[in-house]
């Protein structure tokens, strides 16, 4: 896997947009880009993925560089229950059985 | 779809005993996966099985440690014996298989294990 950066911590006012940064320097032309959330005493939670292009679904939207080495994860109007730790992952050979390794995260924090 | 189950949600046994954790993926997927959660290291992948074939056991800690998945439908992680440093929440999670760029894991509750 390619290593990734996050910060350690983020906070966000509910409503608002929450942007989480991951930095993936070492990434390479086949590496996926993978966000997971991880909501309190529940198991990790599949939200986006992207190779070049930004994505876009029901629970967030991701914008990678034109570099790819690094991207964001959006959360267009933050709410309490998004108050997570959220994981960027950058698993090679996603084609030879979906191997996921997981590092610390961002815990975010959605206060009213 | 009930999703990926787990059984038992919470364990307790004291030190040298066997523990048994039990999962049954979603209907379908072909790779299993199962996870150890502790706030020292964090959620780390111990094992997993495509097509209910072991493929990567590198993060297993050590012999103590096992795993099987004799059907496409059912999967143990043996702990024999058990001691306290095992205490950690363990996941399983399954996936549909090797579509291109698809890697959405789906993870069941968890089991919390307590090893006294």
């Amino acid at each position: 896997d390619a290593k990734t950066t996050q910060p350690t911590s983020m906070d966000c006012a509910e409503g608002r947009a929450a942007n989480l940064p991951c930095n993936h320097s070492t990434i390479s032309g086949n590496e996926y880009v993978y966000w997971y959330r991880q909501i309190h005493s529940q198991g990790p939670q599949y939200i986006i993925h992207g190779l070049k292009n930004n994505e876009t679904n029901e629970m967030a939207s991701l914008i990678i560089t034109e570099d790819r080495k690094s991207s964001t994860l959006i959360l267009p109007h933050a709410t309490l229950r998004d108050t997570a730790v959220y994981y960027c992952i950058a698993p090679v050979y996603y084609n030879q059985g979906g191997k996921l390794i997981f590092g610390q995260g961002t815990e975010l924090s959605v206060k009213p | 779809d009930a999703g990926v189950i787990q059984s038992p949600r919470h364990e307790v046994t004291e030190m040298g005993q066997e523990v048994t954790l039990r999962c049954k993926p979603i209907s379908g997927h072909n790779s299993l996966f199962w996870y150890r959660q502790t706030m020292m290291r964090g959620l780390e992948l111990l094992i997993y099985f495509n097509n209910n074939v072991p493929i990567d056991d590198s993060g297993m800690p050590e012999d103590r440690f096992s795993a099987k998945m004799p059907n496409a439908s059912f999967s143990t992680l043996k702990i024999q014996p058990s001691e306290p440093r095992d205490s950690a929440v363990y996941f399983c999670a399954s996936i549909k298989g090797r579509e291109s760029g698809r890697n959405e894991q789906f993870f069941g509750p968890g089991t919390r294990l307590t090893v006294l």
